[in-house]
């Protein structure tokens, strides 16, 4: 089955600076990326995905690319703010029709220091 | 705002009692995802419905978890009998099905088993 990992497990930057977290995957037949932000307390939240037939997909402060021939994605988060603060969990799925089980990396923990 | 919502919030409960936790998917969301979030083992997927069909169960264990479905807004997951190394938050999830990948969280429920 797939495997995901993600690194590193935790991560502090300053406000104003720039955050990436990166994920390897290991079936080379997943083509559906989701990036999760779960703050304290609280269910996952998806904040930005990426499909296999894209490089990368840029959404304001937030972008992801994805590298099919390394089987590995980033989150890159510019221009920190303290609310950025929470847990972010890649994934990654085989996105046919009724398998869309997610595979999910072990979190990453960012804490943007004011 | 469509949400998935979860009850209990919390749960504490001792060691061989039954524990229900219920979701509600979000209207005309289709696929229900269970999951359980632990310290140690980060998200893990315990089972799967379409159209209140179980698709995958392959990640909860048999002799005490149970799934269910028993209408179109309603899921339960039961465990009989609870033992501490249940204690977790358990998450619903909701998805659209029609080949949409994207799983929309609730806020979780927290069990403890003493």
């Amino acid at each position: 089955g797939e495997n995901v990992e993600q690194h590193p497990s935790t991560l502090s930057v300053q406000e104003g600076d720039s955050a990436v977290i990166k994920c390897t995957y290991s079936d080379s037949a997943s083509n559906y990326f989701p990036w999760y932000k779960q703050e304290l307390g609280k269910g996952p939240q998806l904040i930005i995905d990426i499909r296999s037939n894209v490089g990368e997909k840029k959404d304001q402060r937030i972008a992801v690319t994805l590298n099919k021939t390394a089987k590995h994605f980033s989150l890159h988060i510019t221009e920190t703010q303290p609310e950025d603060s929470a847990v972010y969990f890649c994934a990654a799925s085989k996105a046919d029709f009724g398998n869309e089980k997610l595979t999910f990396g072990t979190g990453t923990r960012l804490t943007i220091i004011p | 705002d469509a949400r998935v919502t979860q009850t209990p919030r919390d749960k504490v409960t001792e060691m061989g009692q039954e524990v229900t936790m219920r979701c509600q998917p979000i209207l005309g969301h289709n696929t229900v995802f269970w999951y359980r979030q632990t310290m140690m083992q980060g998200l893990e997927l315990l089972a799967y419905f379409r159209n209140r069909a179980p698709l995958d169960d392959s990640g909860m264990p048999k002799d005490r978890f149970s799934a269910e479905m028993p209408d179109a807004t309603l899921a339960t997951l039961k465990i009989q009998p609870s033992e501490p190394r249940d204690s977790a938050v358990y998450f619903c999830a909701s998805g659209t099905g029609r080949g949409e990948e994207t799983q929309y969280f609730g806020p979780g429920t927290r069990l403890l088993v003493l």
